[in-house]
């Protein structure tokens, strides 16, 4: 059973646009979710994160919206660049596990 | 400050053959985790240590994989004998403390033939 739906799959957008990434729980038990970013032959790299007791968090041009009653939490990346080209994931936490989403692939076109 | 380490940074075996992996984690950090991330899909936690002492094995096929944390610092994990679906990253991660920032090492991407 996947913990995190994450979507979609692989996204396009032109440089300067904004980029909306989705994700969806079940276990309201989760009490962390974080976003990573992975380049190629990469480990993920902790990105931004927010904890359910709050509804909006925003780091430079990342932000990370959070609907508690709805289970669903996404990152929006304004004025996005080239350099933001990598796979986007999604997670959620409770205690010690980590459940990760399927990833997304953000190509920015320049 | 260091990252993560892992070596070797890719291994092609063939089936039945077996294979192993090390992690020295970032220093001080006594939380370390292994994943296994098939293409195209998110990182799966396969083990967790907190010191030298498995926190978390639960998705860790124990047949044939096996992980070790001697010490509290550096990890091995061993694939004894591996399959095909085993092809994958696996990546090795550390933090501070089981609630703390994971730090991902590069990874080791296995192929087996």
């Amino acid at each position: 059973q996947q913990q995190v739906k994450q979507s979609p799959q692989s996204l396009i957008v032109q440089k300067g646009g904004i980029s909306i990434i989705n994700c969806a729980y079940e276990n309201t038990a989760f009490d962390y979710f974080p976003w990573y970013q992975q380049f190629p032959g990469k480990g993920p790299a902790l990105l931004i994160a927010i904890r359910p007791d709050v509804s909006e968090k925003k780091e430079g041009r990342f932000t990370i919206s959070f609907n508690k009653s709805a289970k669903q939490f996404s990152l929006h990346i304004m004025d996005s660049q080239p350099g933001d080209s990598a796979t986007y994931f999604c997670a959620a936490s409770n205690f010690n596990k980590f459940y990760f989403g399927s990833g997304t692939k953000l190509n920015v076109k320049p | 400050e260091a990252g993560v380490a892992q070596s070797p940074r890719y291994k092609i075996i063939e089936k039945r053959q077996s294979v192993a992996f090390w992690c020295n984690p970032i220093s001080g950090h006594a939380t370390l985790y292994w994943y296994q991330q098939i293409l195209g899909q998110g990182p799966k936690l396969l083990i967790q240590f907190q010191n030298n002492g498995v926190v978390d094995d639960s998705q860790l096929p124990k047949d044939r994989f096996s992980a070790e944390r001697l010490k509290g610092v550096d990890s091995t994990l061993k694939i004894q004998p591996a399959k095909l679906e085993d092809s994958a990253v696996y990546l090795c991660a550390s933090s501070r403390g089981w609630k703390d920032t994971q730090y991902f090492g590069p990874g080791t991407r296995l192929t087996v033939l």
